[in-house]
């Protein structure tokens, strides 16, 4: 079993609708946990990042982290198709070590 | 502000060439250095990390090697490339202690 799960899509959604994104882990030891947005043939851009339990807004996006269910999550409000993208989430037990990767599901918003 | 090199962007190499290839960061010092290899439809696999000059910790075993022989260079090399060496490679930088990385634009390296 991988240390995290993500659902690799495609997720297709019509541009204006809420994109929700997953990811669950079985480490209970994860305490930060990141969003990354990859375009096609690009290095991957941090979105969001945040340290244990609860929810981070900023702008069109929001990040979930529910511990006690090993369960994060990336909601992206109003999708355009500039939102069209693979989004990775990573996670890290908080003291020095490698940042523990998804796969990434990939995104495509229809104008 | 930060700013992470790669060269070159694209790479075309025979079985059995050398590779090198570099990044740079600009705009921070003593930074934390990675390189990656992800495949097609696949995670990041982290390969080296380095946490000062010299100093490189290997994630995978292989046939390829990393040196830092300057603070804000990471160089990614091989002395006979595989045809399961072919992917996208990314450098990354951390701030010492931190946990949050930032990707560099990535090489994409095809072996024939």
């Amino acid at each position: 079993q991988k240390e995290v799960e993500q659902d690799p899509g495609p997720l297709s959604v019509p541009e204006g609708a809420i994109v929700s994104l997953n990811c669950t882990y079985s480490n209970s030891a994860f305490q930060y946990f990141m969003w990354y947005r990859q375009y096609s043939r690009k290095g991957p851009e941090l979105l969001m990042y945040t340290y244990s339990s609860g929810n981070k807004e900023d702008g069109r996006f929001t990040a979930q982290v529910d511990k006690s269910s090993k369960y994060i999550s990336l909601f992206i409000r109003d999708s355009q198709p500039s939102d069209s993208a693979t989004y990775l989430c990573a996670m890290h037990v908080g003291s020095w070590g490698k940042l523990q990767f998804g796969a990434g599901t990939q995104v495509v918003v229809t104008p | 502000s930060q700013t992470i090199h790669q060269w070159p962007a694209t790479l075309v190499q025979p079985v059995g060439s050398p590779l090198s290839l570099e990044c740079t960061v600009e705009g921070t010092s003593n930074p934390n250095l990675y390189w990656y290899r992800q495949a097609a439809g696949r995670g990041l696999q982290l390969l080296f990390y380095s946490v000062g000059i010299g100093q490189i910790s290997s994630e995978v075993p292989q046939n390829l090697s990393a040196s830092r022989p300057q603070d804000r260079q990471f160089i990614l090399s091989s002395k006979k490339l595989l045809l399961s060496d072919s992917g996208f490679y990314l450098c990354a930088w951390s701030t010492s202690g931190a946990n949050e990385q930032y990707f560099g634009p990535g090489t994409r390296l095809t072996v024939t």
